[in-house]
């Protein structure tokens, strides 16, 4: 069936270093990538998503790319503050799925002052 | 704006209870809407999704059971909680018809079984 796999499963960098995080897919279906973060005791929150017709998306200091033939995207974060400091999920989905994502298994980020 | 709502926040039920666990969408209509199982803050697992009232697709065999009601009310249920149905329980909602949308979740029910 389809998967996402998603590294690496934590991540620990000093305040104002970058933060990348990388996802496979397995589904060549796929032309839909969010990211989401989640908090604790939270909902995971849409931080940011690219459509297969883009390689390249930025939103201030986060950026997505997306690789369809190697079906690989990552999330970029610059300048990285404590407050980006959560679980990190990709996920892919395609129209043929009724708008259902397949999500990896989240990216724990900590952001040491 | 639209908003999502799921209560209870936390509940902690004894085995073999009964569960019902509700959601609701605001400021939107005809929403596709999604149940999912998330355990130990990772993994959102996929339950239940719904395209329209009283259309429910099961993605696992479970021991869970959702109905929805209403355009805008899913509920997941059970009429015997096992210890394995503790985890954080999501509920969430995209815009049906429109291709490559986003799903908005709510902020959870954390299901705990004694």
């Amino acid at each position: 069936g389809e998967n996402v796999e998603q590294h690496p499963s934590t991540l620990s960098v000093q305040e104002g270093d970058s933060a990348v995080i990388k996802c496979t897919y397995s589904d060549s279906a796929s032309n839909y990538f969010p990211w989401y973060k989640q908090e604790l005791g939270k909902g995971p929150q849409l931080i940011i998503d690219i459509r297969s017709n883009v390689g390249e998306k930025k939103d201030q200091r986060i950026a997505v790319t997306l690789n369809k033939t190697a079906k690989h995207f990552s999330l970029h974060i610059t300048e990285t503050q404590p407050e980006d400091s959560a679980v990190y999920f990709c996920a892919a989905g395609s129209y043929n799925q009724g708008g259902k994502l397949i999500f990896g298994q989240g990216t724990e980020l900590s952001v040491k002052p | 704006s639209q908003t999502i709502h799921q209560w209870p926040a936390t509940l902690v039920q004894p085995v073999g209870s009964p569960l019902s666990l509700e959601c609701t969408v605001e400021g939107t209509s005809n929403p596709n809407l999604y149940w999912y199982r998330q355990a130990a803050g990772r993994g959102l697992q996929l339950l239940f999704y719904s395209v329209g009232i009283g259309q429910i697709s099961s993605e696992v065999p479970q021991n869970l059971s959702a109905s929805r009601p209403q355009d805008r009310q899913f509920i997941l249920s059970s009429k015997k909680l096992l210890l394995s149905d503790s985890g954080f329980y999501l509920c969430a909602w995209g815009i049906r018809d429109l291709l490559n949308q986003p799903q908005h979740f709510g902020d959870g029910t954390r299901l705990s079984i004694l």
